[in-house]
């Protein structure tokens, strides 16, 4: 099974600013995706990362407002832009193992934006 | 539309007593089904899934296309079971899951 680091764990954000998160994964999975959960809600998919091209993004979600990159099979960017408390989540990474469906996920990345 | 539905948020039982987590979803075509798990202080896993009809832990879940559902039970609960379960809907060939708002499950002694 593949084992994904992300980082940071958390973070307390200003207004305004924005913050990159970074996703590892120890061996190759076939594809990777970005995640939101909201308090109290589910996950959510923001995009699909795509090796050395364009993320493909889900209904409600943007590249300005988040860029993704993945320069190889093992590694992605999520960067949340111009954060407003809207944006505090947390956010998953998460790779696609070899068995249909059986996503292994990141601990996740908790945004606090004030 | 994809849709998955949870009814319930919080789930309480005792210990030995059967469980049923409920989950009905909504798509027009060929569904995958999945249940994942996330216990406390760990990351989401995937706990199983509908077309490979194993019992994981003593879970097990049976597909129901007429009624829609896909309910997780268990015979007997134990107190290690207590966690967050979300059913997830798979439209894009096992790629992108479409997730239920989740369950907690929680055990008492």
């Amino acid at each position: 099974s593949a084992v994904i680091s992300q980082k940071p764990s958390r973070d307390i954000c200003q207004r305004g600013t924005s913050l990159t998160i970074q996703c590892q994964v120890d061996s190759q999975v076939t594809m990777m995706f970005w995640y939101r959960q909201q308090p109290g809600q589910s996950l959510t998919l923001i995009a699909t990362a795509n090796q050395g091209s364009e993320a493909t993004y889900e209904s409600g979600f943007v590249i300005d407002k988040f860029p993704i990159s993945r320069p190889n099979l093992t590694f992605s960017t999520l960067t949340v832009s111009n954060m407003s408390p809207e944006d505090s989540s947390i956010y998953l990474c998460s790779g696609l193992g070899a068995g249909a469906g059986e996503l292994f996920f990141g601990e996740g990345s908790r945004l606090t934006v004030l | 539309a994809q849709r998955v539905t949870q009814p319930e948020k919080l789930l309480s039982v005792f210990k030995g007593a059967p469980v049923e987590l409920k989950c009905n979803y909504s798509y027009s075509g060929s569904p995958e089904l999945f249940w994942y798990v996330q216990y406390s202080r760990q990351r989401l896993q995937l706990l199983l899934r509908h077309i490979s009809r194993e019992s994981i832990k003593g879970f097990t879940a049976d597909l129901n296309k007429g009624e829609t559902s896909f309910h997780l039970k268990k015979p007997f609960a134990q107190e290690e079971d207590s966690a967050m379960y979300y059913c997830a809907l798979s439209t894009g060939g096992g790629n992108k899951l479409t997730f239920g708002t989740g369950t907690q499950l929680k055990v008492e002694l």
